[in-house]
């Protein structure tokens, strides 16, 4: 049973330029929630996505958009990158309605994201 | 809002002993879910344990129980018989317990690097 993947692993970009990072859930999950870790921090709440639609959203710019797929894969797209964009990117998935451990995430083992 | 705090940058256990890592957290929320992942160096975070705010009980996981003080807000995790396996960064989460879509949004602690000795 696949987990949540992610791709790629690593990528380098320069500053001002664009980046699209993919997540497949894990099977049978529905839900995609995004999360930004700086170097040595706890991870960052970016997005959820439910249904192809953003249903919740933490304190990023409008430069952090993101996208669900009908197959429930996900991608985070970041415009003008910025130095400070820097950090681990993570994924996680979960199932939504009708089960007890729809609290739990999954997690990706994330997208290193240099900008120089 | 929710806010996590874990103070303890750093711990170290020795193998087979005891070691218990703390977090306090603050949330307006009558409903909520707390959670200790663990980030080996592979990066991928992996549940160790969760507790509904609404259970008066101790969680526990083989060798991994946390002690739950709802009134200090205080939610520790003691890790018995530490392995070298258990080596790993260690967050503290909080998270709304709404239902539904207001899952999968969890409020981290800044982490807590444990070292395992042989």
């Amino acid at each position: 049973d696949a987990g949540v993947t992610q791709s790629p692993t690593h990528l380098i970009k320069t500053r001002g330029q664009q980046v699209t990072l993919r997540c497949s859930p894990k099977s049978g999950h529905d839900t995609v929630s995004w999360y930004q870790q700086a170097l040595g921090q706890g991870p960052q709440f970016i997005f959820q996505y439910y249904e192809e639609e953003e249903r919740q959203r933490g304190n990023f710019p409008d430069r952090f958009s993101g996208h669900q797929f009908p197959n429930y894969s996900s991608e985070l797209n970041v415009n003008a990158l910025l130095l400070g964009d820097s950090a681990l990117y993570l994924c996680a998935s979960r199932v939504t309605q009708g089960y007890s451990g729809a609290n739990v995430l999954t997690f990706g083992a994330g997208s290193r994201l240099t900008v120089l | 809002a929710q806010t996590v705090t874990q103070s303890q940058p750093e711990m170290s256990v020795q193998e087979a002993e005891t070691v218990t890592l703390s977090c306090t957290y603050d949330t307006s929320e009558s409903d909520y879910y707390l959670f200790w992942y663990k980030q080996p160096p592979s990066r991928q975070m992996i549940l160790v344990i969760r507790q509904e705010a609404y259970k008066q009980q101790n969680a526990t996981e083989n060798r991994f129980s946390v002690n739950f003080q709802k009134a200090a807000k205080s939610f520790s995790l003691k890790i018995s018989d530490s392995q070298l396996g258990d080596a790993a960064m260690y967050f503290c989460a909080s998270g709304r317990g709404a239902g539904g879509t207001s899952y999968g949004k969890l409020t981290f602690g800044q982490g807590t690097i444990l070292t395992v000795h042989p």
